[in-house]
């Protein structure tokens, strides 16, 4: 059975640096992208960027590029989403999914960060 | 960026009756290979997003017969015969064509 497990909610201060993750397990880790997706507070989807953990092979939506970074470990099977310096308005529900180039077909059950002073 | 754009917004369905959800594209969305890609997801409230349909018209593993999806181009429909309760939530169309993929706005629909 394919599962995407993540990290659980955070909540951070402004400013503060934040890593959430992704376990994979019931597939090839490596031979699927992953992709990061945000839904902020009563909001719809948006692509971040996705991964491939075979070879690291990153790619960035343009809204997102520089403002996350996008990593994984095959030795774990973890995909990981992190910020360097948080802000309030990054406050949202964060979903990793398995795609099935090019679309997600598996997605973890979300992580909730929480930005605020 | 593509554009996909959802109509309606909302819906109220009395169980047992029909519903649609129509989604353009301000590109088409078939590909070179054949195929077109596009996508449908539900997202059930509180729970993640989860895939219906992939490429137009393809029913994902375990998703009921009443789940049917049509359409080409840059013109989409994704329609349930009978709509029960548990379908309640917000519908999202998805394109895979360019990166970065995009979404719908989304459809609530819900149950009178």
């Amino acid at each position: 059975e394919v599962q995407l497990v993540q990290s659980g909610a955070e909540v951070k201060k402004p400013g503060e640096s934040l890593k959430i993750s992704c376990k994979g397990s019931g597939y090839s880790f490596t031979s699927y992208w992953i992709g990061w997706v945000r839904q902020m507070p009563g909001k719809g989807l948006e692509w971040m960027g996705i991964i491939y953990p075979g070879d690291s092979d990153t790619r960035y939506s343009p809204s997102f590029q520089g403002q996350v970074t996008i990593s994984a470990d095959k030795s774990i099977s973890t995909a990981y989403l992190q910020w360097s310096s948080l802000k309030a308005s990054d406050t949202a529900m964060y979903y990793c999914a398995r795609l099935e180039y090019p679309a997600p077909d598996y997605w973890g059950q979300g992580t909730l960060v929480t930005v605020s002073s | 960026d593509i554009v996909m754009t959802q109509t309606p917004l909302s819906l109220s369905v009395t169980p047992g009756q029909p519903a649609s959800i129509s989604c353009k594209s301000s590109q088409s969305l078939l590909h070179s290979d054949g195929k077109t890609y596009l996508y449908w997801y539900l997202q059930k409230p509180g729970q993640s997003p989860q895939l219906l349909i992939y490429e137009v018209s393809s029913r994902f593993s375990g998703v009921p017969d009443r789940f049917s999806g049509s359409g080409s181009g840059t013109d989409f429909t994704l329609k349930i015969s009978r709509v029960e309760a548990e379908d309640v939530g917000v519908y999202y169309c998805m394109q895979g064509i360019h990166l970065p993929p995009t979404f719908g706005q989304g459809t609530k629909l819900e149950i009178k």
